[in-house]
Parts: structure tokens; sequence; C-alpha cells
């Protein structure tokens, strides 16, 4: 039984480029949510996606978005990088809205060079 | 403000010894509080839950309200505890529901 899953695992990019990652939830569930977690610190809360709508977003700028597609699957897009951006960036899954089993990916590396 | 507080970056403890890692929490209203685990080049799991109180690979942890603490506790390390160790509190607000985190402790047991 697959977990959640990611790609790519580990990328670099040059400032001022966009990047995007992947994830695809455990099957059936059908909330995703992201966060970023840069070294040393505990993962941050980006974005939660249910049914293909944003559900909640936190404190970060506007140069990042998410989207779900019908299969539940989503993308997470940054764009304008910085070296600031550099972080693992973790995708969730849960069942639903109500459920608090949150089951986590590996995650994707992503250096800005 | 909702906020995880874990004091500790990093604990060491030989084997046999007992373990605690603290957590302080900062949330208005009832709060649901989480410990995860990322053992060496592993993804973030589910160590336990509060309203499960269920003891998981020899860990429990208390929901103590009046002092706001959600502290890990095993009586006796293993070196297979060795790991990062991340309090977390659910957070829910309309239909939103996300975790914060605390920074984490390193959890080192020497042999």
């Amino acid at each position: 039984d697959a977990g959640v899953t990611q790609s790519p695992t580990h990328l670099i990019k040059t400032r001022g480029q966009h990047v995007t990652l992947r994830c695809s939830p455990i099957s059936g569930h059908k909330s995703v949510s992201w966060y970023q977690q840069v070294l040393g610190q505990g993962p941050q809360f980006i974005f939660q996606y249910y049914e293909k709508e944003e559900r909640g977003r936190g404190n970060f700028p506007d140069r990042f978005s998410a989207r779900q597609f019908p299969n539940y699957s989503s993308e997470l897009n940054v764009n304008a990088l910085l070296l600031g951006d550099s972080a693992l960036y973790l995708c969730a899954s849960t069942l639903d809205l109500g459920v608090n089993t949150i089951y986590f990916g590996e995650g994707s590396w992503l250096t800005v060079v | 403000a909702q906020r995880v507080t874990q004091p500790e970056k990093l604990l060491s403890v030989f084997k046999g010894a007992p373990v605690e890692l603290k957590c302080n929490y900062s949330y208005s209203g009832s709060p649901e509080l989480f410990w995860y685990v990322q053992y060496s080049r592993q993804r973030l799991q589910l160590l336990l839950r509060h309203i499960s109180r269920e003891s998981i690979k020899g860990f429990t942890a208390d929901l103590n309200k009046g002092e706001t603490s959600f502290h890990l506790k095993k009586p006796f390390a293993q070196e297979e505890d060795s790991a990062m160790y991340y309090c977390a509190l659910s957070s829910r607000g309309g239909a939103t529901n996300k975790l914060i985190f605390g920074t984490g402790t390193l959890l080192a047991v020497q042999p």
C-alpha cells in the first residue's frame, strides 16, 4: 500500500527561477497539505486543499501557489525563488477534512543557489 | 497566538535511562496534541496523540491543561529510540485542519 509520494526528491534551482513540486496522496485520501521545513525548524504549514479547493493558507507570500487535481494529487509552485526558499517541502494527506491523522511524504529537498 | 515550544534541541541519555521530552503549547480552546517522530532517513510519522491515551513503543504523553504541557515520556530508553521528535498542535479554523509544530528535539540514546 503506497504512502504519500513526492517528486522530485532533490533539486537545485537558481535564484529567480520557479519550481513545481508534486505529490500523490494515499489512495482514497481527499485532502492534501503542504509544509515547508527549513533546516533546524519544525514543519510550517503552507496550504491545505480539499476536493480541489484551497481550504487554508499559512503565512507565505503570493509567490507560493498550489492546486489539487481531480485525482487528488497536488502541485506546489514557487515563483521567483529566493535563497531562503531552500528547505524540505513536505506533502501530507488526510482522508477527510475532519480527520486528524495526517500522513507525510518523504519530502522534496529544494536548494536555491 | 497558537504556538508549540520544545525547549531542548538535543537530549542525550544512556540506554535504560528514563526519557522526558518537553512540550508546552499556547492555544485558545480545546487543543489536540500529537507527537511525531522522524527516524534517520525516514519520513515524519505519527507516534501518538493525546486523545488516544495510548502507549506506543513504550512512550506515553499526558495532556496537562493547567500547565499547558504535553511531555513525552519513556521509562527505559532504547538505542532504537534515537530520532527527531516533534510535538504538534492541531489547529482547526473554519474548514482548515493544520498542524503547528515545535522546533523538535533530537533524542540520542547512547549505548
